[in-house]
């Protein structure tokens, strides 16, 4: 257990429809990575928060957007859904001033959009 | 723009070694890891190299050259349990405030009894 939650662990929508994803980092982290892994394009990097303020953006769709609150947790939102947003996305956190800046994976979230 | 490469597919049985390579072209580097992940389960970290040479955690070691832009891991004395894919990431800017990671597309690793 890497002590990074998500939820929920499935999801199951329809095309054109929108959906939160939830992460609680482990505690003490600031920084939330978000990643989006499907069997034709691996782990894709779409954005990072730290403390609150976003500091990356990777492939992230405009249709996607994410926010990181006041106590750390982080949402990700996914509108007008399609099916090819179908995949297993992670949420990851890592600690402040680590030598090794080692991202620690929450469980992940499937999405199935039909 | 980014690329990582490494093979799709290695199998072995138990108890030999493996390496799995990792080439690597990106815009920055600040450092390779190494994440280990089982059919469906969450990423979970290996191994780190910022700098050149062999690190060794137990039965997993991981090697980096810089100039080269290439890194491998090995795994010693393998076990059933190894079986599962296994990432290679770059971290291409120092500091965790920018910790963004580039990862290679995973090479499935199989072990037989």
């Amino acid at each position: 257990d890497s002590g990074v939650t998500q939820t929920p662990k499935h999801l199951i929508t329809a095309t054109g429809q929108r959906v939160t994803l939830r992460c609680s980092p482990r505690s003490g982290d600031l920084s939330v990575y978000w990643y989006q892994q499907s069997l034709d394009q691996g782990l894709q990097f779409l954005i990072q928060y730290y403390n609150g303020e976003e500091r990356a953006k990777g492939n992230i769709l405009e249709r996607f957007s994410a926010q990181q609150f006041p106590d750390l947790h982080s949402e990700l939102n996914l509108s007008s859904l399609e099916l090819g947003d179908s995949a297993l996305y992670f949420c990851a956190s890592s600690e402040a001033g680590a030598s090794t800046d080692t991202q620690y994976f929450g469980p992940g979230t499937r999405l199935t959009v039909l | 723009g980014q690329s990582l490469e490494q093979p799709s597919e290695v199998t072995a049985v138990e108890g030999a070694i493996v390496q799995i390579n990792c080439t690597y072209q990106t815009s920055g580097f600040y450092g390779l890891s190494w994440y280990q992940q089982h059919d469906g389960g969450a990423p979970t970290f290996l191994s780190y190299n910022a700098l050149d040479g062999l690190e060794e955690t137990g039965r997993f070691s991981s090697f980096l050259s810089r100039s080269d832009s290439y890194g491998y891991l090995l795994l010693q004395e393998l076990q059933m349990k190894d079986s599962a894919s296994y990432f290679c990431a770059v971290k291409p800017h120092r500091g965790s405030t920018l910790g963004r990671l580039y990862f290679g597309r995973g090479t499935q690793l199989t072990v037989w009894p």
